[in-house]
């Protein structure tokens, strides 16, 4: 079975651009979360999308939104990009919301912005 | 809101055993998770624990005491792989939500 894949797996943009990155999950996982991860913050949930739907958000600004597609496979978008948004995003998906369920993250996207 | 704590760096040596200690305030605790993470690498699931007291997986041990709001990640047989970032992670608090520590970085010495 095919692991979390992201796309791309390093980007580079400047200020003010905006920036769509793109998962999917594990064939069957229906829940995707996505989280920013950098040196001094860790792991800082985004959100969290089940059936299309989006069932938690983090703390971050309304620059950041994200989707789900009916196969499961995500999408967010960054917009008006700021030079603190440059971090490593990772995707994580599960079968379900259950609250054993683990996650499976992906290999993220290095996003660099100058 | 959560609050999780884990120190920043560890060092051991090989062969040896390790205690990665996790400290956590949270309202409606639903279940604490260990991962870890290779440099450059996605985190990968170690443990899961709900229920107060041991798990046990190969070299790999991890406790939970909800009425402490404690977890920790016992590491033994230290082998040189070993050497990673260990996440903390709780799940819990509004909209159930999985929010991880700021990870602890082991590293594995001769």
């Amino acid at each position: 079975k095919a692991g979390v894949t992201q796309t791309p797996r390093y980007l580079i943009k400047t200020r003010g651009q905006q920036v769509t990155l793109s998962c999917s999950p594990i064939s069957g996982h229906r829940s995707v979360s996505w989280y920013q991860q950098t040196p001094g913050q860790g792991l800082q949930f985004l959100f969290e999308y089940f059936s299309e739907t989006q069932r938690n958000k983090g703390n971050f600004p309304g620059r950041f939104s994200g989707r789900q597609f009916s196969n499961s496979r995500s999408e967010m978008n960054v917009s008006t990009l700021e030079l603190g948004d440059s971090a490593l995003y990772l995707c994580a998906s599960s079968p379900s919301l259950g609250h054993r369920e683990k996650l499976f993250f992906g290999s993220g996207t290095q996003l660099s912005v100058l | 809101g959560q609050n999780i704590d884990q120190p920043t760096e560890m060092t051991a040596t090989e062969g040896a055993i390790v205690q990665i200690n996790c400290t956590y305030q949270t309202s409606g605790f639903n279940g604490l998770f260990w991962y870890q993470q290779h440099a450059g690498e996605a985190p990968t699931f170690l443990s899961y624990n709900v229920l107060d007291g041991l798990e046990e997986k190969g070299r790999f041990s991890s406790f939970l005491s909800r009425s402490k709001g404690y977890s920790y990640l016992l590491l033994k047989e230290l082998q040189m792989k070993d050497s990673a970032s260990y996440l903390c992670a709780v799940r819990g608090g509004g909209g159930n939500k999985l929010t991880f520590g700021t990870g602890t970085q082991l590293k594995v010495e001769l």
